[in-house]
Order: structure tokens, then C-alpha cells, then sequence
């Protein structure tokens, strides 16, 4: 069946990178997502990554597809305290506009 | 700009009470989406409809109901209010077709029920 997993949580330091993982067991996803949610709000989109891409930039953003692992990442640049926030990752397929959705990586930033 | 509006970011119910949660958009999607948030459970989809009059049960439908008289308008409605529905809502809503259908949320409806 379909499963999209994620780790709960990620700690990293003001300025370091952070890398957010995400797998997934279906390979018949056409686009994969990561929404940010920051605290006593809805969920934004983040960037979303076509399942014929490997890799997709914006800013201080970077998403990494492996098909063949079916691992999802997204790392995020000199990470700030603005980047607090619960990640989501999800995956949609050609057949319907349901997204599957993972449980969510919640980004600790420490000073 | 997209905006999703629910109807109220806290409630607190008693048990057995019949409660409305409403969610409006206004960029004409076809596509709305009830979901309930829990820690270390994530999104959980409660009912989604694809067009007026029209559902589909998600995941989690037990204990809940839908209407979508507009289509600008979609209601999650719990006949009977219990503890174990303590939970953030969450509304969504999507355009059928074009970039990924990605999903715009209203900002939640954290329910308390007593």
C-alpha cells in the first residue's frame, strides 16, 4: 500500500544546513511535495519536484529525488530561526488528486 | 492570491453536540479537502469533494459528515461530538489539473471537545 515516511524531528544550529528525509513505497507517484507549516498556522507549499526530475533548486532550497530508493529529500540553506516550522512531505499520483502525506518532520533550530 | 477561510480558528464543544466547521475559497476550485491533524499522525483525510453535491469518504470518515451546497463552500459537520474528535481541522482545496494540483490550506480549527 502506500506509505510516506518522514523522522518527527530534526535539530540543527542557526546556519548550518538542514536535510529533511522523506521515503516512500509507491513508484507510480507522478509529483512529490513538501509543505512547511509554521506554528498556529495552515500548511504552505514549499517547492514540489516532477517524478522525472532528480533534482530542483530554488534559493536556499534543495529538493533530491532517487526513484530507484524512492528517498525524498529537502535541504535547506544557512538555516534561520524563521525556518522553524513542522515539513511535510506528500506524494500525488496521475490516477486521482489525492495527496498521501507523511506524518511530518518538525525543524528545531537551535542559536 | 489564493485564500482558504474557515469559519473558526478555536471551538470547544460539549460531548453529543452537533458541531459545523466551515470552509470557503475563492479562487473557484473543484477540489475541497476536510483533514484532521494529530501529533506524530500528521494529515489524516477526513472527506474530499470534487464538485458540487458531490464526496467521497477519505481515510477517517467515521463520526463525520460533508455538504457542499457551493462550490466555493464545503462544511465538515460531527453528528455527535465525542473526545476522541479533539483535533486540528484543517480545510484544503485544489484545481483539478495544472502544477502538481497543489493544495491550499486554511489556517486550521483547533476543536476541543469536553
Amino acid at each position: 500500500g502506500e506509505d510516506v515516511e518522514q523522522s518527527l524531528f530534526l535539530s540543527v544550529r542557526e546556519g548550518d544546513s538542514s536535510v529533511i528525509n522523506c521515503t516512500y513505497t509507491d513508484s507510480s507517484s507522478t509529483y512529490l511535495y513538501w509543505y512547511k507549516q509554521e506554528p498556529g498556522a495552515g500548511l504552505q507549499l514549499l517547492t514540489y519536484i516532477f517524478s522525472n526530475m532528480d533534482m530542483k533548486q530554488d534559493q536556499r532550497l534543495t529538493v533530491l529525488l532517487n526513484k530507484k530508493d524512492k528517498h525524498l529529500s529537502l535541504r535547506i540553506a544557512d538555516t534561520q530561526t524563521g525556518d522553524s516550522a513542522i515539513y511535510f512531505c506528500a506524494e500525488r499520483f496521475d490516477s486521482n488528486y489525492q495527496l498521501i502525506w507523511g506524518a511530518g518532520t518538525k525543524l528545531i533550530i537551535k542559536p | 492570491d489564493v485564500k482558504v477561510t474557515q469559519s473558526s480558528r478555536y471551538l470547544v464543544k460539549r460531548t453529543g453536540e452537533k458541531v459545523f466547521l466551515e470552509c470557503v475559497q475563492d479562487m473557484d476550485h473543484e477540489n475541497m479537502f476536510w483533514y484532521r491533524q494529530d501529533p506524530g499522525l500528521g494529515l489524516r483525510l477526513i472527506y474530499f469533494s470534487y464538485d458540487v453535491k458531490m464526496k467521497e469518504k477519505g481515510d477517517i470518515p467515521e463520526g463525520y459528515s460533508v455538504s457542499r451546497e457551493k462550490k466555493e463552500r464545503f462544511s465538515l459537520i460531527l453528528e455527535s461530538a465525542s473526545t476522541n474528535q479533539t483535533s486540528m481541522y484543517l480545510c484544503a482545496s485544489s484545481l483539478t489539473s495544472g502544477r502538481g494540483s497543489e493544495q491550499y490550506f486554511g489556517p486550521g480549527t483547533r476543536l476541543t471537545v469536553t
